[in-house]
């Protein structure tokens, strides 16, 4: 089974702080995505990284940046959190062509910014 | 610019009975479609998916419809069960597999 877990269910912060969502994936996936859901606006792409170092923004990348150092693990950055960053933030990977097109998403990161 | 919409954002449907959800998307170069499943705190699981050289995929007691020409797709759910209630998002890839564009999301509730 694929397994993609983010580090934290729930998170509180403060507007200002720096805050870190981790997600790891062991399936060797070569993609790897950020996504926030919000009410009324479904599924939106952050950020996603098709192979080590390498990333591209989705359709929201302002105020949000990612690291991905190592294949297994891709770490969304929100450089000063505000209250509008309050969210649900659902971490994702996928095989590259032939393997597969699903993408696999973890349980994902309430996150609230107060 | 959304180019995978979900027009409604809610269906009530009978256990027992048959749910459609629908999905219209706007890009051509889509060739692979996805619908996930979502229940509250959860992320999405993935539920079935189809191709754009194929016009229907069946899974049990999901079906994917997908009709090229006017640019939609639905899943048919039968019979629906109670514990189908949850949101479904339908996604859209094209041939690269890198990025998926999701819509809004409907939210199904199955009542006993």
């Amino acid at each position: 089974d694929v397994k993609v877990t983010q580090s934290s269910r729930y998170l509180v912060k403060r507007t200002g702080e720096k805050v870190f969502l981790e997600c790891v994936q062991d399936m060797d996936h070569e993609n790897m995505f950020w996504y926030r859901q919000d009410p009324g606006l479904g599924l939106r792409l952050i950020y996603f990284s098709y192979d080590v170092k390498m990333k591209e923004k989705g359709d929201i990348p302002e105020g949000y940046s990612v690291s991905r150092e190592k294949k297994e693990r891709f770490s969304l950055i929100l450089e000063s959190a505000s209250t509008n960053q309050t969210s649900m933030y659902l971490c994702a990977s996928s095989p590259s062509l032939p393997e597969g097109l699903e993408a696999f998403f973890g349980q994902g990161t309430r996150l609230t910014v107060v | 610019d959304q180019q995978v919409k979900q027009n409604s954002p809610s269906l009530s449907v009978q256990e027992g009975r048959i749910s459609i959800l629908n999905c219209d998307y706007t890009n051509s170069m889509f060739d692979y479609f996805l619908w996930y499943k979502k229940y509250p705190a959860e992320g999405p699981t993935f539920l079935i998916s189809i191709s754009s050289i194929k016009d229907k995929n069946e899974d049990g007691r999901f079906t994917v419809f997908l009709n090229k020409s006017a640019k939609h797709l639905s899943l048919h759910i039968v019979p629906s069960q109670p514990g189908d209630s949850a949101v479904y998002f339908c996604a859209a890839s094209m041939n690269t597999g890198n990025q998926f564009y999701f819509g809004t999301g409907t939210s199904l509730t199955v009542i006993p």
